[in-house]
């Protein structure tokens, strides 16, 4: 069964300073792989997606994701932080099923601080 | 190009009422997604429904709640008899009919709130 796993609950970094989001993934098959962003009491906002393409995925607002097969990893990165990034990040993993990707699997989002 | 809507945004109900929760795919969607949102918890998938169709409720509370799609309307998500412990964020997604039917968009939520 698909799983995902974010390393860190909360993140805190300065404005202008690179960010790190860490997420690894368990699956039986070739997964799908997502990051979403969501603003406090807002609704969640598809920052990129990974589908057995090009390892190294770019995303909206200067993110970015690395898929690591070997680390079973897709940790998020931006070089510099802005005020505006501050949110919780959902690493997320499409169940196959039937062989049409359906449900969503969430990890437990990372609350992401930025320090002016 | 409208998004995912949902209605209401905030819904507040007293213990033992009904809820009804609201969601419009996307224009030219037609598979809809359920999730909840648990305070400080990550999002959990509810249902999947198709037109007329649900495909996969595994992840829906045995009782009180049923969720479907209408072939015309949106798809509404029912929750009877109302507890505290069903207070949550609710999320709608859609995502097309081909092409690429993983990439789910969201609405902005429904919070319920259960007095």
């Amino acid at each position: 069964a698909q799983s995902v796993t974010q390393l860190d609950s909360h993140v805190s970094v300065s404005e202008g300073t690179p960010v790190l989001l860490r997420c690894n993934y368990s699956s039986s098959y070739s997964p799908s792989l997502f990051w979403y962003v969501q603003h406090p009491n807002k609704g969640l906002q598809l920052l990129l997606k990974y589908t057995s393409a090009a390892t190294l995925v770019k995303g909206i607002n200067g993110f970015e994701a690395e898929f690591k097969k070997s680390e079973t990893s897709f940790h998020l990165t931006k070089p510099s932080a802005h005020m505006s990034d501050a949110a919780e990040y959902f690493c997320v993993v499409s169940e196959e099923y039937g062989g049409a990707t359906n449900k969503l699997i969430f990890g437990t989002g990372t609350l992401l601080a930025v320090q002016p | 190009n409208a998004g995912v809507m949902q209605n209401p945004r905030h819904l507040v109900r007293r213990r033992g009422q009904e809820a009804r929760l609201r969601c419009s795919p996307m224009k030219g969607h037609s598979h809809v997604y359920w999730y909840r949102q648990l305070p400080e918890e990550g999002l959990k998938f509810m249902v999947y429904l198709q037109k007329e169709n649900i495909i996969d409720e595994s992840g829906m509370p045995k009782e009180r709640f049923s969720a479907e799609f209408p072939k015309e309307g949106p798809s509404i998500l029912r929750i009877q008899q109302v507890v505290r412990g069903d207070s949550a964020a609710y999320f709608c997604a859609s995502s097309r009919d081909r092409g690429n039917p993983d990439t789910q968009y969201f609405g902005p939520g429904t919070r319920l709130t259960v007095l």
